[in-house]
């Protein structure tokens, strides 16, 4: 079966501090990877993907990055949280065709 | 770009059948998807519409049409276990563009 894991599930940090979020996936080779955040109550945006290893694509400018050192490794990362940084990070993988994806558990931050 | 129209919430009593519209403008287009995600979750696969016409998985059918650039998901036969946020996505150069969602309150 495939799975996906991200860790941890929750995360309160404060202004400034860095942040590294770790995605991993099972069961698959090569696949698409995707981050998003999800605002309270809010649709979800996606933020990075990745089609291969050290590949990665910028949606939108922010305060954060992402890497891929290996082929089922996804991480988010940033130097310095925002306030504004705050919400639901979800790590998709590409269901193999341009249709689907099936995200993983996710993780709240929380930053104060 | 991309941009997804659908209504902000919807409610219903158990057994009833809803309707969640969804409009969509994208310069590129593959499909049309609906996911699920219940509070406090992850968003989950329901459905996908590569072409015009209906697809039924169960309760819940998904219908899309190219020309009028609109689908739509219908629940039927409601139960409590529906209360849920459900979006509607475009896939496009390997990426999915969503909407804002609609929560779907379900009243016994």
């Amino acid at each position: 079966s495939q799975t996906i894991h991200q860790w941890p599930a929750t995360l309160v940090q404060p202004v400034g501090s860095p942040l590294s979020l770790e995605c991993t996936v099972e069961g698959t080779s090569n696949p698409n990877l995707y981050w998003y955040r999800q605002a309270a109550g809010r649709g979800l945006q996606l933020l990075f993907y990745s089609v291969g290893i050290g590949q990665i694509s910028s949606e939108v400018p922010q305060n954060l990055s992402a890497s891929r050192p290996q082929d089922r490794q996804f991480i988010l990362s940033s130097k310095k949280l925002l306030l504004s940084d705050s919400g639901f990070y979800l790590c998709a993988r590409g269901g193999g065709g341009k249709e689907t994806q099936y995200f993983g558990p996710g993780t709240r931050l929380l930053v104060l | 770009g991309q941009s997804l129209e659908q209504p902000s919430e919807v409610t219903a009593v158990e057994g009833a059948i809803v309707q969640i519209n969804c409009t969509y403008q994208t310069s590129g287009f593959y499909g049309l998807s609906w996911y699920q995600q219940h509070d406090g979750g992850a968003p989950t696969f329901l459905s996908y519409n590569a072409l015009d016409g209906l697809e039924e998985t169960g309760r819940f059918s998904s219908f899309l049409s190219r020309s009028d650039s609109y689908g739509y998901l219908l629940l039927q036969e409601l139960q409590m276990k529906d209360s849920a946020s459900y979006f509607c996505a475009v896939g496009y150069d390997y990426k999915l563009s969503f909407g804002a969602g609609t929560t779907v309150t379900v009243r016994a």
